[in-house]
């Protein structure tokens, strides 16, 4: 499974663009990259999930460059409510998208300032 | 409503004593797994089952056991627990083989303490 590796933490402010950047050098060709969200003490939320070039959904946008050895989650416009921990797993999905053992990771911890 | 329960919510129990966190999910997912979450070490797999009858294991499962005898149950059981299974449980489902997404749907999660 490839390892991830994102910033422990992260700042920004209310209302600009936050982009939380995931380093899975030893990406296999059959991986899907997944980002999830975490407020304190609740069961991490879905976000998005992408295999290549950009995936946009109506709370973020996912860009995986053509080597895919990285992936960038955007938030758009934060507010305080993103505050919380943002995770990337990056897992494998072969013929009939069997999941298996996921890594998680200890994800990035961002913080929105008013 | 779609969802992942977990009971108990919270547990105070003594090294050693077996207890059993119950995990149950409505939405017919076939993929379930368990995961502990601890201060600075993120979220770590215990066990994951593919399917009914069908469990592995993840990254940390010393300790643990896990049967899915039902496709929406899946008990996580600690037989002899100890101090350092102190920690902050969730369970997850998802669609699975077919569903080729990595949704996965958490429960609210069980704060376990044993002294």
């Amino acid at each position: 499974l490839a390892k991830t590796t994102q910033p422990i933490s992260m700042d920004s402010y209310e209302g600009q663009e936050v982009n939380i950047t995931c380093s899975h050098n030893n990406i296999a060709t059959n991986d899907y990259i997944t980002w999830y969200q975490q407020f304190p003490s609740q069961g991490p939320r879905f976000i998005i999930q992408g295999y290549k070039t950009k995936v946009t959904n109506e709370v973020a946008s996912l860009f995986i460059p053509a080597d895919r050895k990285s992936s960038t989650l955007s938030l758009p416009r934060v507010s305080l409510s993103d505050t919380a921990v943002y995770y990337c797993l990056v897992a494998p999905s072969p013929y009939g998208g069997s999941q298996g053992n996921l890594i998680f990771g200890k994800g990035t911890k961002l913080s929105v300032k008013p | 409503e779609a969802q992942v329960t977990q009971n108990p919510r919270y547990l105070i129990t003594v090294t050693g004593k077996k207890l059993t966190v119950t995990c149950s999910q409505n939405m017919n997912h076939e993929y379930m797994s368990w995961y502990r979450q601890d201060p600075g070490l993120g979220l770590r797999q215990i066990y994951y089952s593919m399917n009914v009858e069908v469990t592995d294991k993840g990254d940390v499962p010393e300790g643990y056991k896990v049967s899915r005898k039902e496709k929406r149950n899946f008990p996580l059981i600690l037989e002899s627990p100890s101090p350092n299974q102190t920690s902050l449980y969730f369970c997850a489902s998802s669609l699975g083989a077919g569903g080729f997404s990595y949704e996965q749907y958490f429960g609210p999660g069980t704060r376990l303490t044993v002294t």
